[in-house]
Formats: structure tokens, sequence, C-alpha cells
């Protein structure tokens, strides 16, 4: 079966422009997780998507938002970019949720701001 | 709250030598616990999991032993091979809907 997509792979923007990331989780899964991962801070843990809905939220700011459509298909927005903003950022899909499941990543979008 | 700690990186083992990597945890709970490989451009995946005290997780000749009392799972491997060159994290769930939790990873590199 195909895993998760996200896209693009790559990207490239300017500071204070925003950016919208795509993912598509694995077909039957419903909870969808983002995570920024950098260098310096590792994985932290953006929001969480759960049938539409918001379950579970990081600690960033609100230029970070997402959303879920009714086919668990996931976006992620950030808007006024910073430089600190360039990470990998990677998507990950559920059955149900964390818990005793694990996640299955995609291989992630990486922005870089400059 | 909720952490992952893993050994500090990077570790370079030659090809067939033995690999341990540590991870402790602190939970308020208990937890699931994970260890993902991330290979170089790639997102992770997962490698083994374990969800109760105990439990042995093993998967491509890695095994991790959930071990509760010493708030543990050291992820090990008797013999690597430079396919196995890539970054480890260690990480924990505990039941419910809360997110996991990532160690800061571990760089594993294996030379011939």
């Amino acid at each position: 079966k195909a895993g998760v997509t996200q896209t693009p792979r790559y990207l490239i923007k300017t500071r204070g422009q925003q950016v919208t990331l795509s993912c598509s989780p694995i077909s039957g899964h419903r909870s969808v997780s983002w995570y920024q991962q950098t260098p310096g801070q590792g994985l932290q843990f953006l929001f969480e998507y759960f049938s539409e809905t918001q379950r579970n939220k990081g600690n960033f700011p609100g230029r970070f938002s997402g959303r879920q459509f009714s086919n668990s298909r996931s976006e992620m927005n950030v808007s006024t970019l910073e430089l600190g903003d360039s990470a990998l950022y990677l998507c990950a899909s559920s059955l149900a949720g964390m818990g005793d499941y694990g996640y299955t990543f995609g291989s992630g979008t990486r922005l870089t701001v400059v | 709250g909720d952490s992952v700690t893993q050994m500090e990186g990077p570790v370079t083992l030659s090809e067939e030598a033995f690999l341990t990597i540590n991870c402790t945890y602190t939970a308020t709970g208990y937890p699931s616990l994970f260890w993902y490989v991330q290979y170089p451009g790639e997102g992770l995946q997962l490698l083994l999991k374990a969800t109760k005290a105990d439990d042995k997780g093993s998967n491509k000749g890695f095994e991790a032993t959930y071990r509760k009392e010493t708030t543990s799972f050291h992820l090990e491997k008797g013999s690597v091979q430079v396919s196995d060159s890539a970054v480890y994290f260690c990480a924990l769930s505990l039941s419910g809907n809360t997110p996991l939790v990532f160690g800061k990873g571990t760089r594993l590199s294996v030379i011939a």
C-alpha cells in the first residue's frame, strides 16, 4: 500500500512569506501529526489532527497552523516566515492516534527560509 | 514533563561490531517505547517497539527490552553493517492520544 506522501519535498521561501505543506496519510489512517526537525532542537511536535479536528497541539506560535480534510489529507501553514523556521517538516499518520501503534512517517518537506 | 534521553553521538563502529545505544526515559505513566531510524534524506521508519515492561522488541537484528525498573530501552545489535549507518531515535508515547516524545537522536556510522 502507498505510504505517507508529503509535497513538496523541497521549498525555498523568503522571510516574511507564507508557506503551505501537504500530507496524504496512508489509506484508512485518520490521525495525522506534524513534527519539525532541526539540528538544534531535534524533533518537536507541532499538532495532531484526527477526523478533521485538532486533537493535540505543541508549543509553537500561532504562525503555525494546520487543518485536515474529510479524506484525512492534511495541510500545515506557516505565515510570516522567519529564518528559524528553516527545518525538515515531517508528517506522520496513524490508524487511530498514538499510544501503542506508532507512526508511519513521510519523507518530509525541507523548508529553507532565506 | 515526559522526556527521553539518548546517548550522545556520533557513534562510529567497524563492520560486525556490537552496537549499544542507550536510552532512558521519564514518564508520568506507563509509556509505550519505540526506536525509529532515519536514513539520509528520508523520514523516520519505525524499527521496533515495546508496549509493556519486560517486552522485547526486535527487527532486522536489532533488539531492545523495556526495563521498567531502570526506565530504560537500550538498542542493541550483535553485528552491525555499513547499511545500518543512520540516525536512531528513541521515543515514548503514553497510552491514549498523546504525541510521541523523541530523544535527540544518535548518529551511527559503520565503516567497512
